[in-house]
């Protein structure tokens, strides 16, 4: 299908291991977005890029976190020195462009535990 | 800042009744976004419908339609003849205009009932 792949869909690390989570937005979506959400909670945003550009890294909960999109198509985020506060699923959304407000498309999510 | 609140954690219905789920947000905004998404087991997330703030008419797909109150910052989604396949959790969502980010509300989980 056309939709946004997220690989894996289940993760297990032990703590202090690093991991890699990838993302595949939809062809030609400019925005993409990486969001985590905790077990029987909302999401809550971690990052934005626009294209290759990284415009927001806010919502990152702190400097073991780290995405990139080199390319301005498929992203990763990499989480080092992964804690058990880090499980989580981790959702990955594409939109075509942020003018206008273009919904967001999101993947399956990576299901992320630590043990 | 931004908060969206669901204060119903766990509905239920009748397969073939209508159900209302409620969402509240505050905001000082007068521009913005409002959405409601479904999340079955599945994990993906799916939009539903969403309600841009400056059309006074309430958004409606289908089954599924909204009571946007602008002045009382409440945005409850209606679904009509409700079927098995609506068992889900169900998310309401913000975006201040010309924003990127969401703000998402703790969820609803919708049982239906055969």
């Amino acid at each position: 299908g056309a939709g946004v792949s997220q690989s894996p869909r289940y993760k297990v690390a032990k703590r202090g291991q690093d991991v890699a989570l990838r993302c595949d937005p939809i062809s030609g979506h400019v925005s993409l977005f990486w969001y985590q959400q905790a077990l029987g909670q909302g999401p809550e945003f971690l990052t934005y890029f626009q294209n290759e550009a990284q415009l927001d890294k806010s919502g990152l909960p702190s400097d073991r976190f780290f995405a990139e999109r080199p390319e301005g198509s498929v992203s990763t985020l990499k989480i080092q020195r992964t804690q058990q506060e880090d499980s989580a699923v981790y959702l990955c959304a594409s939109s075509l462009h942020t003018e206008g407000n273009q919904p967001q498309h999101f993947g399956d999510g990576t299901r992320l535990s630590i043990l | 800042a931004q908060t969206v609140t669901q204060s119903q954690p766990e509905m239920s219905v009748q397969e073939a009744e209508t159900v209302t789920l409620s969402c509240t947000y505050d905001t000082s905004e007068s521009d913005y976004y409002l959405f409601w998404y479904k999340q079955p087991p599945s994990r993906q997330m799916i939009l539903v419908i969403r309600q841009e703030a400056y059309k006074q008419q309430n958004a409606t797909e289908n089954r599924f339609s909204v009571n946007f109150q602008k002045a009382a910052k409440s945005f409850s989604l209606k679904i009509s003849d409700s079927q098995l396949g609506d068992a889900a959790m169900y998310f309401c969502a913000y975006d201040m205009d010309s924003n990127y980010q969401l703000i998402w509300g703790a969820g609803t989980k919708l049982i239906i009932k055969p």
